[in-house]
């Protein structure tokens, strides 16, 4: 009965792979997130959609392409991967854009060798 | 967009003593404020939040304080506890929803 649950938990690959994370939340929340968070620990916002709207991209290569097929879902897929790329990335949701606390899944450790 | 700090970067205190976490936003229309606690190798946590209309607000041993005035926003913790031992993050969000972290606090509690 995970809120929101992200595969894989750990993924270590080649550079220059394509790779995907999948995400879903059974909260019934409209508004979920992908953020990056770097080895400094530093949580960054990548995406935002709202009811398969993306509504925040924020400057990330457009190597990184998000897909939301409903709203309780937010797959990320990264194509031609690259050692900077190494991060934990956090998937969340929230019930509306703002003012709401976001529930964040277990996170994905991406690990490019 | 919105820019949020937040000092120090670590923090330690000795078990018993309080701790104290001071962040600075610089969007003047953002109007919510929550902190997260992260352990190591988990998921940040939601610990407490407060909004624009309100100048504080506790829960058992936390609490958290705004200065909409003055743009910035503390996070208090009384008695800490070697439980209390991980990484904690402000943000703030913006009238886009957009919710910016600050860059986070590791504190250790030492007993």
């Amino acid at each position: 009965d995970t809120a929101v649950s992200q595969t894989p938990k750990y993924l270590v690959t080649q550079m220059g792979n394509d790779k995907s994370i999948k995400c879903e939340q059974n909260l019934g929340h409209d508004t979920m997130y992908w953020y990056k968070q770097d080895s400094k620990k530093f949580l960054k916002i990548m995406f935002s959609y709202n009811n398969k709207e993306l509504i925040i991209n924020e400057t990330v290569p457009n190597r990184f392409s998000p897909k939301s097929p409903d709203k309780a879902h937010l797959n990320l897929h990264i194509n031609s991967l690259e050692l900077g790329d190494s991060a934990v990335y956090f998937c969340a949701s929230s019930q509306g854009r703002t003012n709401t606390e976001a529930f964040f899944g277990q996170g994905t450790r991406l690990t490019v060798v | 967009g919105e820019n949020v700090e937040q000092h120090p970067s670590t923090l330690s205190v000795q078990e018993g003593d309080s701790a104290v976490i001071k962040c600075t936003y610089s969007d003047s229309a953002s109007n919510y404020f929550p902190w997260y606690k992260q352990e190591l190798g988990k998921r940040p946590q939601l610990i407490i939040d407060i909004r624009s209309n309100v100048g504080e607000k506790k829960d058992q041993r936390i609490a958290v304080t705004l200065n909409k005035t003055a743009k910035h926003f503390s996070l208090h913790i009384t008695e800490t506890q070697p439980e209390d031992s991980a990484v904690y993050f402000c943000a703030a969000t913006d009238s886009w929803g957009k919710l910016q972290f600050g860059a986070g606090t590791q504190v250790v509690v030492t007993p």
